[in-house]
C-alpha cells in the first residue's frame, strides 16, 4: 500500500488477555520495526525484521510479547497476559533495506489500554 | 550508549513567531545519522530531516531550517513565522551505522497559538 497500516487502531482490553496487533508495511521494504511510546515519551525500540527473520528483539520487554513476519511483509506482535503497565500506543515502521541511512515511514499506531 | 535530550518539554508561541527546538545527543561512534520527525495529532510520525555525522551543513527546506554542530552535539530545529499547522510533538533521534535502533528524544510539544 501507499503507507504503512495498522491495526487495530484502538484497542480496549482485561488484564490478562491476549492481544495481537498487526501490522501492513510499505510494499516492497524488505526490513520491518515495532516501537511502543508511552504517554509522554518518545518511541522506544522493540524489534527489528529483515525479511522474515527477526534480526534484533533486543527491545522487546519480556517474554509475553512475540512478534512474526512469517512472509516477510505483514508482522503480527502478539501480547501474552497484558498487563496495566503494557498500556501505550505501538508504533510500526518500514523502511526499503535496513536500518542506518534508511528512513523510516511509521504508522499511525494501534494504542493499546489494559483496564 | 546512545542519548538523545531534549530539554524544552513544551513550548508555547504566537503564529508567526519564530521557534527553536533544541536536540542535543551523545554517541561515541563517530559514523551516525540524526532525525527530526513531526508527530501531529493524528499520531503518525512524519520524517523531516536526516542528516550524517560528516556533513555539517545547515539546510533550509521553507520555514524549516536545521543547525547541526558536532562540536555542542547539537542539531537544532527552527521554524520561521510559525504556523498553527505547525503545532504538534517533534522528535529529535540518533541512530549509529553498527546498530539497527534509532534513539529518540522525549520530544517537544509545540503549541502555536492563533
Amino acid at each position: 500500500g501507499a503507507g504503512v497500516s495498522q491495526t487495530p487502531s484502538n484497542k480496549v482490553t482485561e488484564k490478562g488477555k491476549y492481544v495481537e496487533l498487526r501490522c501492513d508495511p510499505i510494499s516492497g521494504h524488505t526490513a520491518l520495526y515495532w516501537y511502543r511510546q508511552s504517554l509522554g515519551q518518545g518511541p522506544e525500540f522493540l524489534i527489528y525484521f529483515q525479511g522474515t527473520g527477526a534480526a534484533d528483539d533486543s527491545g522487546l520487554p519480556n517474554d509475553r510479547f512475540f512478534a512474526v513476519r512469517p512472509e516477510g511483509s505483514v508482522s503480527t506482535l502478539k501480547i501474552q497476559r497484558t498487563e496495566r503497565g503494557d498500556s501505550a500506543v505501538y508504533l510500526c515502521a518500514s523502511s526499503k533495506s535496513g536500518p542506518g541511512a534508511n528512513v523510516l515511514t511509521f504508522g499511525a499506531g494501534s494504542r493499546l489500554t489494559v483496564l | 550508549a546512545q542519548k538523545v535530550t531534549q530539554a524544552q518539554t513544551e513550548i508555547s508561541v504566537v503564529e508567526k513567531e519564530d521557534v527553536t527546538l533544541d536536540c542535543v545527543y551523545e554517541t561515541r561512534d563517530t559514523t551516525y545519522y540524526l532525525f527530526w520527525y513531526k508527530q501531529p495529532p493524528s499520531g503518525e510520525l512524519v520524517f523531516l530531516i536526516r542528516r550524517n555525522s560528516f556533513d555539517e551543513q545547515n539546510e533550509i527546506s521553507g520555514r524549516y531550517s536545521w543547525n547541526f554542530q558536532k562540536s555542542t552535539s547539537s542539531f537544532n530545529f527552527t521554524i520561521t513565522a510559525s504556523q498553527v499547522v505547525d503545532s504538534a510533538v517533534y522528535f529529535c533521534a540518533l541512530i549509529v551505522n553498527r546498530d539497527d535502533k534509532i534513539i529518540f528524544g522525549k520530544g517537544t510539544r509545540l503549541h502555536i497559538l492563533p
